[in-house]
């Protein structure tokens, strides 16, 4: 079965460069959510779309900024680079749960970007 | 405001032999709890998740899960373990009808490791 793709899968920056980091949902998904996990860390929500619409917004920089397009997938871009961003971002998608109860979607997680920031 | 927790940072348990790992959670309103497992440097892969109905879940690779609305807690289950289980496992959890794209609250993570 396709999974979530996300690409890079590695990525090494230098402090104040920015990054792109790219997610390409399961086929039919519709929604797309960003997370940050950090060295020996649980992750933590960034942001995440419905419907190309920012639906919910977490611990995310301002230097960070992202977007889904009209194909679903999304891009999350970061700039100003700190060592701090040294992390692994992961990318889950999921479509509408079909129980009827709002918000049952699960999320399926990507590999993930691992991303150094020298 | 939602929050889960996983008291237990290792387990460790011979092969073949029954497994936990504890969650507890902290949700407004009915939660809709989830349980991921991830192995070195890979994502996570979605394990089993409670909504509603039966207490006790069963997913993927023999693991089940059982929910006590009155403890709060989410236990993560396996009759027999193996040295494969071997991994970091997160609980995770967020409130029902709390819109569509909401984010998950995730545990810190209890590793696992099963000895021969």
């Amino acid at each position: 079965a396709a999974g979530v793709i996300q690409s890079p899968r590695h990525l090494i920056k230098e402090k104040r460069e920015t990054a792109t980091l790219k997610c390409y949902p399961i086929p039919r998904h519709d929604t797309v959510y960003w997370y940050q996990q950090g060295p020996g860390q649980d992750p933590q929500f960034l942001i995440s779309f419905y419907e190309k619409m920012q639906s919910d917004k977490g611990s995310i920089p301002d230097r960070f900024s992202a977007q889904q397009f009209s194909d679903y997938h999304s891009e999350l871009n970061m700039s100003s680079l700190e060592l701090g961003d040294s992390a692994l971002y992961f990318c889950a998608s999921s479509s509408p749960g079909t129980s009827g109860i709002r918000g049952t979607d699960t999320q399926y997680f990507g590999p993930g970007t691992r991303l150094t920031v020298l | 405001a939602q929050s889960v927790a996983q008291p237990e940072d290792q387990v460790n348990v011979a092969e073949g032999n029954p497994l936990t790992v504890k969650c507890t959670y902290s949700v407004s309103g009915n939660p809709y709890l989830f349980w991921y497992v991830q192995y070195p440097n890979r994502g996570l892969q979605f394990l089993l998740k409670y909504i509603t109905g039966d207490n006790l879940v069963k997913g993927s690779y023999g693991f089940e899960a059982e929910f006590n609305k009155s403890q709060t807690s989410f236990h993560l289950k396996k009759p027999s373990a193996l040295v494969s289980d071997s991994a970091l496992y997160f609980c995770a959890g967020r409130a029902l009808n709390t819109g569509t794209a909401s984010k998950l609250t995730f545990g810190t993570g209890t590793r696992l490791q099963v000895t021969l």
